[in-house]
């Protein structure tokens, strides 16, 4: 079965750089979340869109914004990076007309440096 | 705001062993989720827990959701290594909102 597919996988990038990450999410699922999971924590909502608009927003800092597209794949671009956005960053899709069951994708590993 | 703790933060066992976390909610929950994390992975959708002491089983994992809605439990009987890895909890409060995850409890099962 098709999963959720982020890219890129690993990013290396300088304090004061930009990042794009990007989220495919399950064909079909309409509704995409971003989270962020730092070393031995717990994965932190940041951003959710259904249907191509914001549907709800949690500790996102406001170097970083985030869109769906028309084809439903999500970005997030982060700007002005520190060092404390290192993180994992997953992606996740759901069917929101029939489940809320959420889907992970494998996640992008950022580091800055 | 509202915290999502478990406990134990780490367990050790050995394989054949029972395991148990636990999962607290500072407020009400609309619905409790589990998700398990394997060392390096992402987040797998295990179950979901939607009435007021509801209990549901799979294969050696039984969750229950409390009474109060305000915490839930997820035992393993029999660990096995490849039980291995972070189990979360976490609160969806409902259609397209985000999910508010527990600390999670790191279980390590060696043989």
């Amino acid at each position: 079965a098709a999963g959720v597919i982020q890219s890129p996988r690993h990013l290396i990038k300088e304090k004061r750089e930009t990042a794009t990450l990007k989220c495919y999410p399950i064909p079909r699922h309409d509704t995409v979340y971003w989270y962020q999971q730092g070393p031995g924590q717990d994965p932190q909502f940041l951003i959710s869109f259904y249907e191509k608009m914001q549907s709800d927003k949690g500790s996102i800092p406001d170097r970083f914004s985030a869109q769906q597209f028309s084809d439903y794949h999500s970005e997030l671009n982060m700007s002005s990076l520190e060092l404390g956005d290192s993180a994992l960053y997953f992606c996740a899709s759901s069917l929101d007309s029939s489940t809320d069951t959420q889907y992970f994708g494998p996640g992008t590993r950022l580091t800055v440096l | 705001g509202q915290q999502v703790m478990q406990i134990p933060q780490y367990q050790h066992v050995q394989e054949g062993e029972d395991f148990t976390t636990y999962c607290n909610s500072s407020t009400t929950l609309s619905n409790i989720q589990w998700y398990k994390q394997r060392p390096g992975g992402h987040p797998v959708f295990l179950i979901q827990l939607v009435k007021s002491g509801e209990v549901k089983k799979q294969k050696r994992l039984t969750f229950q959701f409390g009474e109060a809605k305000k915490n839930s439990s997820l035992h393993i009987t029999a660990t096995q290594t490849t039980d291995v890895g972070t189990y979360f909890c976490a609160d969806n409060t409902g259609t397209a909102s985000k999910l508010t995850f527990g600390t999670g409890t790191r279980l390590q099962v060696t043989l």
